[in-house]
């Protein structure tokens, strides 16, 4: 079935580890976006990305990194992960090709816990 | 720049009761207008959209008509269930930009 994966589901991390994100996508979309959602309702844009090979910051990037090396895949890693950053976050994709839907794809989440 | 309010919530209904969810925004240009929902426990599904003024969005019984004139783009429902239980984000996109502008959120619960 198309659509965004995203791992882990859920984790627990101690402050100052390092943390990736992954984020797999099999529609061929160009743009890719990492968000942060914080109880339970504001989403915030962390970094994105319109095309493989470049990135972009968002609303909220510090802290975080990404790359997209290639179309499907748009992972975000934590170098040193602090408490501020327990939150649960939402990847997602895009067609904004010519002729591409106009609306954004959501991954199901991860659900990162930062003690 | 371009931005999106919406009525703050929880919004609590009976069930079979009339909704209106009210979303306002600002943008230059013909920006498309959506309605995402969030069940709980998953990532965001997109509900309705609409491209271009007057046009009207509709899903699931939910109905959202883009009147350029106000800037608005409510989204009603005439008999809510319990499963609409959710939390609701309008937003927009410029067509000139390949990000979309959220609105906070409205979370929407239905007694039955």
């Amino acid at each position: 079935i198309a659509g965004i994966t995203q791992a882990p589901t859920s984790q627990i991390l101690a402050a100052g580890r390092r943390m990736t994100l992954r984020c797999t996508q099999d529609m061929r979309h160009n743009a890719m976006y990492w968000y942060r959602q914080d109880l339970g309702l504001g989403l915030r844009l962390i970094h994105y990305s319109n095309t493989a090979g470049t990135t972009g910051k968002g609303e909220v990037p510090d802290g975080y990194s990404v790359s997209r090396a290639n179309t499907d895949d748009f992972p975000l890693t934590l170098a040193s992960a602090v408490p501020s950053q327990t939150s649960v976050y939402f990847c997602a994709s895009a067609d904004y090709s010519g002729g591409g839907r106009n609306e954004q794809f959501f991954g199901p989440g991860t659900r990162l816990t930062v003690l | 720049g371009d931005s999106v309010t919406q009525m703050e919530g929880p919004v609590t209904l009976s069930e079979e009761a009339f909704l209106t969810i009210n979303c306002t925004y600002t943008a230059t240009g013909y920006p498309s207008l959506f309605w995402y929902v969030q069940y709980p426990g998953e990532g965001l599904q997109l509900l309705l959209k609409a491209t271009k003024a007057d046009d009207k969005g509709s899903n699931k019984g939910f109905e959202a008509t883009y009147r350029k004139e106000t800037t608005s783009f409510h989204l009603e429902k005439g008999s809510v269930q319990v499963s609409d239980s959710a939390v609701y984000f309008c937003a927009l996109r410029n067509s000139s930009a390949s990000k979309i502008i959220f609105g906070s959120g409205t979370r929407l619960s239905i007694r039955p």
